[in-house]
């Protein structure tokens, strides 16, 4: 079975500082893992996904996040932030194959950026 | 613009009554999904459906329905059956991209129950 562990539901940086929200997952076969981002009463957004092709994943707005087998992790950077990175990111991973392959999801990191 | 739409956006039921969200895509895709998101608890999914007249139980169907006639659309009823219906939930939908399944998201429904 997969699961998401998200250290730290809330996160607060101040302006221009790094961000770096954590993700661990736990899977039996070699993941698929994303990150999404969620706007207050809206749906998700993708940010970023790992399909098993290069560890450094750059995705939208600046994020990255880098994949490490061997520490099951897939944590989210962004070197500078800005007030509109404020949001709650969800770690997401799939396994499995087919068309419908699920996503577990982690519990979220809301991320308060201070001015 | 491609898409998945939900509606209501907001909705509001009486105690024992059965109420239906709308979920539709015109993303061509074939697979949908139904979450259901609570304060703390991430994403949930409530069921799923690969194909059209199919879908499968998630790990909380209990007190949910949904029907797949149309490769379109995919409505959740949240029936009286359902203890605790409140919560904000989310329709998706997946394609395959290289393999990938990727989801892509509605704007969500948040349900209250009076």
């Amino acid at each position: 079975a997969q699961s998401v562990t998200q250290l730290g539901s809330h996160v607060s940086v101040s302006e221009g500082a790094l961000v770096l929200l954590r993700c661990n997952y736990s899977s039996s076969v070699p993941p698929y893992l994303f990150w999404y981002v969620q706007y207050p009463n809206q749906g998700l957004q993708l940010l970023l996904k790992y399909t098993s092709a290069a560890t450094l994943v750059k995705g939208i707005n600046g994020f990255e996040a880098e994949f490490k087998k061997s520490e099951t992790s897939f944590h989210l950077t962004k070197p500078s932030a800005h007030m509109s990175d404020a949001a709650e990111y969800f770690c997401a991973v799939s396994e499995g194959y087919g068309s419908a392959r699920q996503l577990t999801f982690g519990s979220g990191t809301q991320l308060t950026v201070l001015p | 613009d491609g898409g998945i739409t939900q509606s209501p956006k907001y909705l509001f039921r009486k105690e024992g009554q059965n109420v239906t969200l709308s979920c539709e895509q015109n993303l061509n895709h074939d697979a949908m999904y139904w979450y259901r998101q609570d304060p703390g608890q991430g994403l949930r999914l409530i069921y799923y459906s690969q194909i059209v007249n199919d879908f499968q139980k998630g790990d909380i169907a209990e007190g949910y329905s949904v029907s797949r006639e149309k490769k379109e659309s995919f409505p959740l009823t949240v029936t009286s059956a359902q203890k605790n219906p409140t919560a904000f939930y989310l329709c998706a939908s997946s394609g395959l991209s290289g393999g990938v399944n990727e989801q892509f998201f509605g704007p969500g429904t948040r349900l209250t129950v009076l």
